[in-house]
């Protein structure tokens, strides 16, 4: 069974400074990986996804993940935070259902 | 190209009572989903349909919760009776197929139940 282990369920920057938001996964098959953002008393948006070829993903708003087989993990970042980054972020792993982690929500200190 | 729509935002209901949740997919998706995303947690899958049929409802609490997608297109989701523990962000979300293909989401029907 796939599952999806996110580390820290709160994290805080700075307004500027390098977001890094943790990603594991475990999964039987090659996966498909996702982030998404959920901004308060909305539904779930994508950040971006592997599938195959590239391992390093570009999504939405300046975030990019890396694919590392050998780690297992799907790391989200973003060079500079801004306050509008503030949000709840999920990673997810599908092979045909998707499975999401608990959640990480970032917080940006002015 | 409109998004995923789900009606009513907010629903907050007695336990043992019934409720009922609406949602219409993206036009041309095949498949649809619903999740339940309880406060803290990721969203769980309670149901999959491809067109009107149902190919993944083994997270559903059948005794209580059921589903129907009659035409293919929009979906009802319902539960009967409700229980505190139910109370939870019911999200709705459509793609053309399963796997890779990205998941549109509504914006989620939150569900209070005292």
């Amino acid at each position: 069974a796939q599952s999806v282990t996110q580390l820290g369920s709160h994290v805080s920057v700075s307004e500027g400074a390098l977001v890094l938001l943790r990603c594991n996964y475990s999964s039987s098959v090659p996966p498909y990986l996702f982030w998404y953002v959920q901004y308060p008393n909305q539904g779930l948006q994508l950040l971006l996804k592997y599938t195959t070829g590239a391992t390093l993903v570009k999504g939405i708003n300046g975030f990019e993940a890396e694919f590392k087989k050998s780690e297992t993990s799907f790391h989200l970042t973003k060079p500079s935070a801004h306050m509008s980054d503030a949000a709840e972020y999920f990673c997810a792993v599908s092979d045909l259902r998707l499975t999401f982690g608990t959640g990480t929500r970032l917080t940006i200190i002015p | 190209e409109a998004g995923v729509a789900q009606s009513p935002r907010y629903k907050i209901i007695e336990k043992r009572q019934s409720v009922a949740f609406w949602c219409n997919p993206i036009s041309g998706h095949a498949t649809l989903y619903w999740y339940q995303q309880i406060l803290g947690q990721g969203p769980k899958l309670l149901i999959q349909f491809q067109n009107n049929g149902v190919v993944d409802d083994s997270q559903l609490p059948k005794d209580r919760f059921s589903a129907e997608r009659l035409k293919g297109v929009d979906s009802t989701l319902k539960i009967q009776p409700a229980k505190l523990e139910d109370s939870a962000v019911y999200l709705c979300a459509s793609n053309h197929l399963a796997g890779s293909d990205t998941q549109y989401f509504g914006p989620g029907t939150r569900l209070t139940v005292l």
